[in-house]
């Protein structure tokens, strides 16, 4: 049964334009969320950050909204670069609690 | 400076096999953790380790995973008996703050594959 759904496996965006990748959640017990950014060969690298207790966080071009009566967050990314490009996961605790439970994950790909 | 380190990056062997995984964490680092990302899924939180003891070994799968950290710093995870549905990438993640789940730094993880 998954916690955490990331719908999209992929998206596809021009540079410069904006990338908007979707989570869900369906545990009520979580009230804190992260996005990872993972290179092929790599691991996964911490993004940003949102407590339940906030609506929006922000840091440079990264922006992640939460929604928590539609168990919804986002992670905006504007203007999308080709370096961008990579699987973006998005996980979820419990607290500051360190179990972290991941989606599936999203590859999204800027173009040139 | 260096970040966590895993080795080794590819292993492969035959069902039945015992492996060893290794992580070296970030030097100071007294949490750790070890994670599993299976193909097309999302990492799955395996053992926390606060120093030499494991806190949380929940995630585990069954009595033939097991991990040591016998002195607070490099971890060993270990598979008896490996099973074709142990392939996988094993992460590992140190922190310097426990509980802390946004300072989590990652490894590059080992790719078992189990033939």
């Amino acid at each position: 049964d998954q916690q955490v759904k990331q719908n999209s496996p992929s998206l596809s965006v021009q540079e410069g334009r904006i990338s908007i990748l979707n989570c869900d959640y369906t545990n009520s017990m979580f009230d804190y969320f992260l996005w990872y950014k993972k290179y092929p060969a790599e691991g996964p690298t911490f993004l940003i950050s949102i407590s339940s207790i906030k609506d929006k966080n922000e840091d440079g071009r990264f922006t992640v909204f939460l929604n928590k009566s539609a168990k919804h967050l986002s992670l905006h990314i504007v203007p999308s670069q080709p370096g961008d490009s990579a699987v973006y996961f998005c996980a979820a605790s419990e607290g500051s609690n360190y179990k972290l439970t991941f989606g599936k994950g999203t590859l999204l790909t800027v173009n040139p | 400076g260096a970040g966590v380190s895993q080795t080794p990056s590819n292993k492969v062997t035959e069902k039945g096999k015992y492996v060893e995984l290794r992580c070296d964490p970030i030097s100071g680092h007294t949490a750790l953790y070890w994670y599993r990302q299976s193909l097309g899924q999302g990492p799955e939180f395996l053992i926390y380790f606060q120093g030499t003891g494991a806190a949380d070994d929940s995630g585990l799968p069954n009595d033939r995973f097991f991990a040591v950290r016998p002195e607070g710093s490099v971890s060993t995870l270990k598979i008896q008996r490996t099973e074709r549905g142990d392939s996988a990438v094993y992460l590992c993640a140190s922190s310097l703050t426990p509980g802390e789940v946004d300072t989590q730094y990652f490894g590059p993880g080992t790719r078992l594959t189990v033939l």
